[in-house]
């Protein structure tokens, strides 16, 4: 079975800019979580979806959206982009909201100029 | 929101036993402890957790003190491939799911 996979790997925007980010899950998991990782520092959250719905919020500022769709892949949305948005986008996959064990997808990586 | 506090790095001899500590004094009672793993451009990776008892799987142990507030895992016997960064975590569970809150790491290199 193919693991989370996220699109695209690898994207520079400027400044002001708007950016999806694109996560299939594990096939049969149902819950969605997203992460930013800014060099030199550990994942930070920034949503959880199960079911299209939301179930976590991190402290990010409403430039950050998200949603789930009903094959349960997710987008991530970011606005406005800032120099500060440059980091490795991680999207996790869980079978359920509750569920254990979360599952890492490789990242996108944001450079944002 | 319960924080957690490792040491930046560690060094341990290939063969030999990994003892990687966590600090997470504020942690809640129905907090979990987690384990992850990440390898140099890679995604984390899970190892481990636990609520109250110690557990052991076939990647680590884990053991959590009586009260709670600290916790260490411990890799039995290290090999090259378990030099990466690792991550104590506390999941904070609220109405229908969680948050995870991760530190900034211990990173271990495991040496020959």
């Amino acid at each position: 079975d193919a693991g989370v996979t996220q699109s695209p790997t690898h994207l520079i925007k400027t400044r002001g800019q708007q950016v999806t980010l694109r996560c299939s899950p594990i096939s049969g998991h149902k819950s969605v979580s997203w992460y930013q990782q800014v060099l030199g520092q550990g994942p930070q959250f920034i949503f959880q979806y199960y079911e299209k719905e939301e179930r976590g919020r991190g402290n990010f500022p409403d430039r950050f959206s998200a949603r789930q769709f009903p094959n349960y892949s997710s987008e991530l949305n970011v606005n406005a982009l800032l120099l500060g948005d440059s980091a490795l986008y991680l999207c996790a996959s869980s079978f359920g909201a509750l569920s254990s064990e979360q599952y890492f997808g490789p990242g996108t990586r944001l450079t944002v100029t | 929101d319960a924080k957690t506090t490792q040491p930046t790095s560690m060094d341990c001899a290939e063969g030999r036993a990994a003892n990687l500590p966590c600090n997470h004094s504020t942690i809640s009672g129905n907090e979990y402890v987690y384990w992850y793993r990440q390898i140099h451009s890679q995604g984390p990776q899970y190892i481990i957790h636990g609520l109250k008892n110690n557990e052991t799987n076939e990647m680590a142990s884990l053991i959590i003190t009586e009260d709670r507030k600290s916790s260490t895992l411990i890799l039995p016997h290290a090999t090259l491939r378990d030099t990466a960064v690792y991550y104590c975590i506390v999941r904070v569970p609220h109405t229908g799911g969680f948050k995870t809150i991760f530190g900034a790491g211990t990173r271990l290199f495991v040496k020959a």
